[in-house]
């Protein structure tokens, strides 16, 4: 199974400020990576898919990189609306598997 | 507009059994590749179960996490336009919120994979 591992589990940021969210692969995973922005009681929502193509309504702040075992999720300029957890995921290979998550939250 | 709608969540005793379900609309249900996500309170999220779109004769395909492999039963209707998980055996650990999940490639093989539509969910309690 590959381990998907996400750091930090929080990110303090304040509004307007840039946020880099990180995710490391146990196993090369290529470009087969997801990331989804939950927010409580909502449905995860996909963010970017392989690795860095935004879903359909995806504002443009939002932008995915990296490839093979280290990927990062950027976001520019940090609205209200975007303070959830974050959850990276490979598709390479089953089991699908999760990050375990980081919260993003206001400073 | 696609909807997926999870039912059949219920409180239920260790050793138990469920079934859950869910509808789908706005979309060609039968062509497009299924998962089940869950998510214990306080956790993140785990996948369950993947089958395959309409499939050959020989039927869908199917995965599990090792987690549930051998009590739950992933299936689907594709006349119905539905998606069912058949819960068996049942334990405390099963405790989650269930996700109805499409991969939105549309069962082409060889495109990226995109889960880009999620249920919002219904609430499976194993209680001992």
């Amino acid at each position: 199974e590959i381990v998907m591992t996400q750091s930090p589990a929080t990110l303090s940021v304040s509004p307007g400020e840039r946020a880099t969210l990180s995710c490391r692969a146990s196993q090369n995973v290529k470009s087969n990576i997801a990331w989804y922005q939950h927010k409580p009681g909502q449905a995860p929502r996909l963010l970017i898919f392989g690795a860095y193509l935004r879903a359909t309504g995806v504002p443009a702040r939002f932008s995915g990189s990296g490839s093979g075992t280290e990927f990062t999720l950027t976001i520019s300029s940090l609205q209200s609306e975007d303070f959830a957890v974050y959850y990276c995921q490979q598709h390479n290979n089953w089991p699908l598997t999760f990050g375990g998550g980081t919260k993003v939250e206001i400073k | 507009e696609v909807h997926l709608l999870e039912s059949g969540g219920d409180l239920v005793q260790v050793g138990g059994s469920l079934r859950l379900s869910c509808a789908a609309s706005g979309f060609s249900f039968s062509t497009y590749e299924m998962i089940w996500v869950r998510q214990a309170p306080g956790k993140g999220l785990e996948w369950v179960s993947y089958i395959s779109s309409s499939g050959s004769s020989s039927g869908s395909t199917t995965y599990y996490a090792d987690s549930v492999s051998g009590r739950f039963t992933i299936s689907r209707d594709n006349a119905k336009n539905s998606l069912f998980l058949q819960m068996n055996s049942l334990r405390v650990e099963d405790t989650a919120l269930y996700y109805c999940v499409r991969d939105g490639r549309a069962g082409v093989a060889g495109t990226v994979r995109r889960f880009d539509y999620w249920g919002q969910g219904t609430l499976v309690t194993v209680s001992s």
